[in-house]
Formats: C-alpha cells, structure tokens, sequence
C-alpha cells in the first residue's frame, strides 16, 4: 500500500498474555518509529529503528516491551505478560530517514487491556 | 532531559478567526521542527515543517514561525474552519541521531 500500515487496529487482551503488534512501513523507508500514546495525552517515544544500526529502545518503558524490524522492513511490538497501564494506541512511523525527512504514521493499533 | 513543551493545552476559537499554536523547545541541536494534526481515532498527519536555518515558512492558510532565540516555535492558521478541530503536535528532529521528539499537544476547538 501507499502509507503505513499497522496491524490490528484494535485489540483486546486478558492481562498477563503476551500480544504482537505488527507495522508496515512505506516501502523504502530506513526509519521506523514506535510511539504509545494514551487517551486525550501525547505520543510517548518507544523504539526506533534506522537502517542496519542498533535500534535506540531508550523508550522503551519496562523489558515487558521488545520490537523487532525483520529485513529492514516490517516491524513487529511484543508485549509480555500485559498490565492494564499497557492500555494505549500503539503509532508506528516510517520515513526516509536523515535529519529532515516527515515521518508519515499508520492509523495505530488500539490496546485494551483487560 | 531536553524535550518539547507547549504552552496551552485547549485553544478555543471562533469559525474564520486566525489560530495560534505554540510550542517551546529546549534542545538547541534540533534542526528540522514538524507540526502535525491529529484528528480522532487517527494517526498524526504532516501539516508543514520548517529548518533552523528559516524562520518562516508559508503554507495553505498556515505558517511556521521560529524564533531560535528563545527556541520557540508556532503554528497560525488563518480563517480557522470546523475542520481543523484536531490536536496539533510539533515535534523536532536533533541533528545527533534523527530522531523525532513530540511536544505535549494543543487541542484546538474551532466554535460556529
């Protein structure tokens, strides 16, 4: 497709199971970004990926959380053993990278812990 | 740590009034600043963006102003439509390591 797609759009989990949440970025894009963002609040800095380097996970908000981005292209959010806090839509972004590129986002995936 | 920061949470305006959003920022290595518009149940879509090397930037009915000085950055819109109800976000790219920092939001109410 076009943009950037994000699978599920919604999920609803049992607390204590694990969930995968899966990002398709625009094809060609080296960066890939991973932000939470809860209800009416901002977009909280997980994850990103550039390239072949290390991801910077400094975002990253316990080791319940991991992302992988297979093949420089699909990236997939793991959570363990969910929490109700974990509750949030899940916003993965794409762009070109280097300094002054747009980042275009999917639609999110929206996680209801319960 | 350095970050973004807005200064008003909820704007109000009145249909064909003229908006302005503002954010204020601390890292003084960020050279690229993005605004974008959330709309309900979407993602953050590009509104315009601007380098630190300009202090304006024109658009469609908007316009980005920055003020390296005070490290301030702001969003107008002009004849401010229903449509652009939305949260506006602005956000920095450092020029160590790329990566895109959000600021807090501005929920922006237009009234008929």
């Amino acid at each position: 497709g076009a943009g950037v797609s994000q699978s599920p759009s919604n999920k609803v989990t049992e607390k204590g199971k694990d969930v995968e949440l899966r990002c398709d970025p625009i094809s060609g894009h080296t960066a890939l970004y991973w932000y939470r963002q809860s209800l009416g609040q901002g977009l909280e800095f997980l994850i990103y990926f550039q390239g072949n380097s290390a991801p910077d996970k400094s975002g990253l908000p316990s080791d319940r959380f991991s992302a992988e981005r297979t093949g420089g292209s699909v990236s997939t959010l793991t959570i363990q053993r969910t929490q109700q806090e974990d509750s949030a839509v899940y916003l993965c972004a794409s762009s070109l990278g280097g300094g002054d590129t747009e980042a275009f986002f999917g639609q999110g995936t929206r996680l209801t812990v319960v | 740590g350095e970050s973004v920061g807005l200064h008003l949470p909820t704007l109000s305006v009145q249909e064909g009034d003229n908006s302005i959003i503002n954010c204020a920022y601390s890292n003084s290595a960020s050279d690229y600043f993005i605004w974008y518009k959330q709309e309900s149940g979407k993602g953050p879509q590009f509104i315009i963006d601007i380098r630190s090397n300009m202090d304006k930037r024109q658009g469609q009915r908007v316009t980005v102003l920055l003020n390296k000085t005070v490290k301030h950055l702001s969003l107008q819109i002009a004849a401010t439509q229903p449509g652009d109800s939305a949260v506006y976000f602005c956000a920095e790219i450092s020029n160590a390591g790329n990566m895109l920092t959000f600021g807090g939001g501005t929920r922006l109410m237009v009234k008929p």
